[in-house]
């Protein structure tokens, strides 16, 4: 069964240090991947996708993600955090080609950012 | 830029009440999709619709019904609101073709059932 595992519930980060956030996904073809943002009481921003090239994929607000295959990980990186990173993020697969129109979410890490 | 709107970002109804979430996109979409949030949980597709009149269930369309009379508007309904329909309700359009996969997300609909 398709699925998206996203193994880190909370991540705390002080301002200015490195972030990676992991998602590792279970698909039985390449499938498009998504990495959303969510503030809170707002809804979803894409942060970036990917579905075909560059493994190496740049979005918005410094953000990037690898993709690696082999590892069937989609994990999302950002070089130096801002205090303004402190969200929710959700990575995601679909749509689905198993006929419907389905996308997959994992259960969200919650980044807090310390000063 | 794409718009996704819903027609409440608050609303509190009160147990058995008929409750209606509307969800208006601009894009032309085909597709859109009702979520429900939870702690914990992540996001839960209720229902989604692929064209007008069109629809399927998600993983947990009890106790919800749907409506697509026009292209650009989903609505969902919750026929006798109970107090486990507390959530955030989220609404997402999307294209089933061409490069540009993703969801675009409405703000969200902050549903409390006393």
């Amino acid at each position: 069964a398709q699925s998206v595992t996203q193994p880190d519930i909370h991540i705390t980060v002080s301002e200015g240090a490195s972030l990676e956030l992991r998602c590792n996904y279970s698909y039985g073809a390449t499938p498009y991947l998504f990495w959303y943002v969510q503030s809170p009481g707002q809804g979803l921003q894409l942060l970036l996708k990917y579905f075909s090239g560059d493994t190496l994929v740049q979005g918005i607000k410094g953000f990037e993600a690898e993709f690696k295959r082999s590892q069937s990980s989609f994990n999302l990186r950002k070089p130096s955090v801002h205090w303004s990173d402190a969200a929710e993020y959700f990575c995601a697969v679909g749509p689905l080609t198993s006929g419907t129109y389905k996308y997959i979410f994992g259960t969200g890490t919650r980044l807090k950012v310390l000063a | 830029d794409v718009k996704v709107t819903q027609s409440s970002r608050y609303l509190v109804k009160r147990t058995g009440e008929k409750v209606f979430l509307e969800c208006v996109q601009d894009m032309d979409h085909e597709n859109m999709f009702w979520y429900r949030q939870d702690p914990g949980l992540g996001l839960r597709l209720i229902y989604f619709s692929y064209d007008v009149k069109m629809k399927e269930k998600g993983d947990i369309p009890e106790g919800y019904s749907v409506s697509r009379e026009k292209k650009e508007r989903f609505s969902l309904i919750l026929e006798s609101a109970s107090t486990n329909q507390t959530s955030m309700y989220l609404c997402a359009s999307s294209s089933p073709s061409g490069r540009d996969r993703e969801q675009y997300f409405g703000p969200g609909t902050r549903l409390t059932v006393t």
